[in-house]
């Protein structure tokens, strides 16, 4: 089954410990994104890939790193996380032809 | 920066009656794809139907239909014969030709579907 997978689901942890968010996607897809949805600002594009190597930064990047390594996989960093990053975090993928995208699960993460 | 604006932020509707949720979006750009997403309680994300703006012919995706108005910079989703399992969060998206991987969504509206 094609899917992008997020790991974990559910995550809380506390100021400043460094923390990361895996996606991987078993779909051969060039492109990948993070974004990041909060109560009434819907989602915003933290950081995107169209290849493996190359990465751009969305429309809220601060505070996050990402790797594009292999394919499959596109990490999202937190550093040093704080309070404002508590947030639902989801990684999609796509043909990079502005087809659709296809969605992970989410990960809600709690910063205290 | 391409903006998108959903300007109603809940909706409701009656069982099997049609709703219409508005978008409105700014962008300098001629060449452009807008999308509907639809976010159940599940908080999966679920792409509805999607227009490419070249295009003059609004697209239809079953009982989704879209009224794309290119000069006014409007991208409305149409729900005919609205079902319970419609209830959902949707938002509109916009992705540009020049830039592929950028995308920009709109806040959301919250649709609830009535018995």
């Amino acid at each position: 089954e094609a899917q992008v997978t997020q790991n974990p689901r559910y995550l809380i942890t506390v100021t400043g410990k460094k923390l990361t968010v895996t996606c991987s996607q078993n779909m051969n897809h060039e492109y990948m994104s993070w974004y990041r949805q909060d109560p009434g600002l819907g989602l915003r594009q933290i950081y995107y890939s169209m290849n493996v190597e190359v990465t751009d930064k969305g429309d809220v990047p601060e505070g996050y790193k990402v790797s594009r390594k292999e394919k499959r996989n596109f990490p999202l960093i937190l550093e040093s996380p704080s309070p404002n990053q508590t947030s639902l975090y989801f990684c999609a993928n796509g043909t990079g032809r502005q087809e659709k995208l296809f969605f992970g699960s989410g990960t809600q993460l709690s910063v205290l | 920066a391409q903006t998108v604006t959903q300007s109603q932020p809940e909706m409701s509707v009656q069982e099997a009656e049609t709703v219409t949720l508005s978008c409105t979006y700014d962008t300098s750009e001629s060449n452009y794809y807008l999308f509907w997403y639809k976010q159940p309680p599940s908080r999966q994300m679920i792409l509805v139907i999607r227009q490419e703006a070249y295009k003059q012919q609004n697209a239809t995706e079953n009982r989704f239909s879209v009224n794309f108005q290119k000069a006014a910079k409007s991208f409305s989703l149409k729900i005919s014969d609205s079902q319970l399992g419609d209830t959902a969060m949707y938002f509109c998206a916009f992705m540009t030709y020049t830039n592929a991987g950028k995308s920009t969504f709109g806040d959301g509206t919250t649709l609830t579907v009535k018995p």
